[in-house]
């Protein structure tokens, strides 16, 4: 079956970075993009951006340029997300979530189970 | 990119309906037909329920039922059953190859 299975949580202090993993099974990796989700607690969904593993395009959220970089590794059908200069603001639960491979379709049929990232002095 | 806009809460009694507004611009709503709709039961990933604005993915009851007029979009939960008791988030294609979320919904079964 179609998963996404995403790394364990993270504590990290502020200023540091973290990257979060997400592996992908039961499809063709290289047939989608991956979009990455985080939600604050007790706040709403906020994309933060999207990749294809088709050609390795990104697309990033104007609040977070600069901060964010999202590769993928097709050999391991892995996307990643990396976040620079953490803040206390960053602490959120962090999402995985399939997309198209060409555009961001707004279409997230299959998520992964979410990462804790707790920004803490 | 600013956030879609939603009720902060819904409700109804079992067996009732229940329809859920997400309030956008014509740059991403109005715009366009990729609107998707997400329930999220607390702790859990979210998961889709309606896309390109009224398509159920397999799976999905036709009680849920999503459709668009101008810039809003909504969702109706007909029947409602008490597992139907979560979060509700749209979604919205917003060009430049963006996507935005709605601000949430929490639907509760009286």
């Amino acid at each position: 079956q179609v998963q996404l299975v995403q790394s364990g949580g993270e504590v990290k202090k502020p200023g540091a970075s973290v990257k979060v993993s997400c592996k992908a099974s039961g499809y063709t990796f290289t047939t989608y993009g991956i979009s990455w989700v985080r939600q604050a607690p007790g706040q709403g969904l906020e994309w933060m951006g999207w990749i294809s593993a088709y050609n390795g395009n990104t697309n990033y959220a104007q609040k977070l340029q600069g901060r964010v970089t999202m590769t993928t590794d097709t050999s391991t059908s892995t996307a990643y997300m990396e976040l620079r200069s953490l803040r206390s603001d960053d602490t959120a639960v962090y999402y995985c979530a399939r997309d198209g491979f060409v555009l961001v379709t707004a279409m997230n049929d299959c998520w992964g189970q979410g990462t804790l990232v707790t920004v803490s002095s | 990119q600013s956030a879609l806009t939603q009720p902060p809460s819904a409700s109804g009694s079992p067996g009732q309906s229940v329809t859920i507004s997400c309030t956008g611009t014509s740059s991403d709503v109005g715009n366009y037909n990729y609107v998707s709709w997400y329930q999220q039961h607390p702790g859990k990933a979210p998961k889709l329920m309606i896309y390109e604005v009224s398509k159920r993915p397999s799976g999905v009851p036709d009680r849920f039922s999503g459709s668009k007029s101008g810039n809003t979009a909504s969702l109706t939960v007909s029947g409602l059953q008490a597992e139907d008791e979560a979060d509700y988030y749209c979604s919205s294609y917003a060009g430049s190859n963006s996507c935005v979320f709605g601000t949430g919904t929490k639907v509760t079964v009286l």
